[in-house]
């Protein structure tokens, strides 16, 4: 299973938004809505923030949301802050039990 | 709060095994299925194994079939990740995280490294 496709960088100024693409096939990113968004600081474990395309767990801020079109998904980050600035990574449901992850991009706040 | 406390990383030879073991608190440990997730140095994460909440069904990435075993003791709380036959290329951080099912990662734990090199 390949990994998904991240631009490897993203950037934007505090308060603007800045969006991460993650292109997989219609084999996982496009045969199911299983598709979610995780954050990684240096350092430190990866966190949740977007499962099942576009739902939000409970305490990640709605300036975080999750599109899909095709076989590709969307992280929209809006009003950036600075403590946004991190690794980020996509991952996709792929069928007959397989998670499959994408390469990660870093997101710069200028 | 959920904890999730990974151990037994090291250094190990290439061919030797070593057992990983993730202490979970915080929450209902037989209610949830289990994944562990590797992050090889300066690498992006990759999924290596998945246990559903009973453990009757268990998944594995395809680079590690046959090499390792994911199980889990409910009475300990804990969650296990067997491996053997250890190659270089299975050097990483390897985090155990609770599922939301297979289909997705949720909370992780910090971490632990293993290094495979003679």
């Amino acid at each position: 299973q390949s990994a998904l496709t991240q631009p490897p960088s993203a950037s934007g100024s505090p308060g603007q938004s800045v969006t991460i693409s993650c292109t997989g096939t219609s084999s996982d990113v496009g045969g199911y809505n299983y598709v979610s968004w995780y954050q990684q600081h240096p350092g430190k474990a990866p966190k949740l923030m977007i499962y099942e395309v576009s739902k939000r767990p409970s305490g990640v801020p709605d300036r975080f949301s999750g599109s899909k079109s095709g076989n590709t998904a969307s992280l929209t980050v809006s009003g950036l802050q600075a403590e946004d600035e991190a690794d980020y990574y996509c991952s996709s449901y792929a069928g007959s039990n397989n998670l499959v992850f994408g390469t990660g991009t870093k997101v710069t706040v200028l | 709060q959920v904890q999730l406390v990974e151990s037994g990383g090291g250094v190990v030879q290439p061919g030797r095994s070593l057992r990983l073991s993730c202490a979970a608190s915080g929450f209902t440990f037989s209610s949830y299925a289990m994944h562990w997730v590797r992050q090889a140095p300066g690498k992006g994460l990759e999924w290596v194994a998945f246990i559903s909440y009973d453990g009757n069904n268990k998944y594995y990435a395809d680079s590690v079939k046959g090499r390792f075993t994911i199980s889990r003791d409910t009475s300990r709380n804990t969650l296990y990740l067997q491996m053997n036959s250890l190659r270089p290329e299975d050097s990483a951080v390897y985090y155990c995280a609770r599922g939301r099912g297979m289909t997705t990662v949720g909370y992780w734990g910090q971490g632990t490294l293993v290094t495979v090199s003679s």
